[in-house]
């Protein structure tokens, strides 16, 4: 069965901590990685795609490795603003049909004061 | 531009009774998907859209129906409501740049079925 894993905390964590997120896929023919952001109770909303070479996007850095099939996002200098659930996504096919969108269950984090 | 819109917001109804969700955007996203979240199971698709005329079965398609006959709409319709589908409901239009697929979401319905 295709599937992403990750690790639902919570995570709670000071302002101003870092804080990282680790995600496992399955399918080895995975094709495209992102880092999703869902505030309580709102949709889901594109955070970041996650390239091979790892890249950054001010505070936050994703990282790919294919070889063990996990993605990682950290973030620095903690904001409360930050306090959400991120979920891992994985595009397992070609063609960019969203069929192939694998949605993780999200890991919840909490920046405390 | 609004995006992706759906209505309504919430929604009771009792088991057996049927009903649809709208969605609709104005991106003129060829692909539109539509989701249900539960806790602890994260999201999961039940019926999505490569273009208008066209739809295919998600993980979860059982006791739902869906149409795409324009490009803007992607309805979902529930047959004979069931309890096991209260739960929130995403609809989605996915922009393909470069080989990426990004998913914009809509606020969501929250349905409970009695």
């Amino acid at each position: 069965r295709k599937e992403v894993e990750q690790d639902p905390g919570p995570f709670n964590v000071p302002e101003g901590a870092t804080v990282a997120f680790n995600c496992t896929y399955s399918n080895s023919a995975s094709q495209s990685f992102f880092w999703y952001r869902q505030d309580c109770r709102k949709e889901p909303k594109l955070l970041m795609s996650v390239y091979s070479s790892g890249n950054e996007d001010g505070r936050f850095t994703a990282q790919l490795n294919r070889a063990s099939q996990y993605i990682s996002l950290l973030i620095r200098d903690s904001k409360l603003s930050d306090s959400a659930t991120y979920l891992c996504v994985v595009n397992v096919g070609y063609g960019g049909s969203q069929g192939n969108l694998i949605f993780g269950k999200g890991t919840k984090l909490s920046v405390k004061p | 531009n609004a995006g992706v819109t759906q209505t309504p917001k919430f929604q009771v109804l009792k088991t057996g009774q049927s009903m649809t969700l709208q969605c609709a955007q104005d991106m003129n996203h060829e692909y539109m998907s539509w989701y249900r979240q539960d806790p602890g199971m994260g999201l999961r698709l039940i019926h999505y859209s490569v273009g208008a005329g066209i739809t295919d079965q998600g993980e979860v398609p059982n006791g739902y129906n869906v149409s795409r006959s324009t490009t803007e709409d992607f309805p979902l319709r529930l047959l004979s409501a069931a309890p096991s589908q209260t739960s929130v409901y995403f609809c989605a239009s996915s922009d393909r740049i470069s080989g990426l697929v990004t998913q914009y979401f809509g606020p969501g319905t929250r349905l409970t079925v009695l």
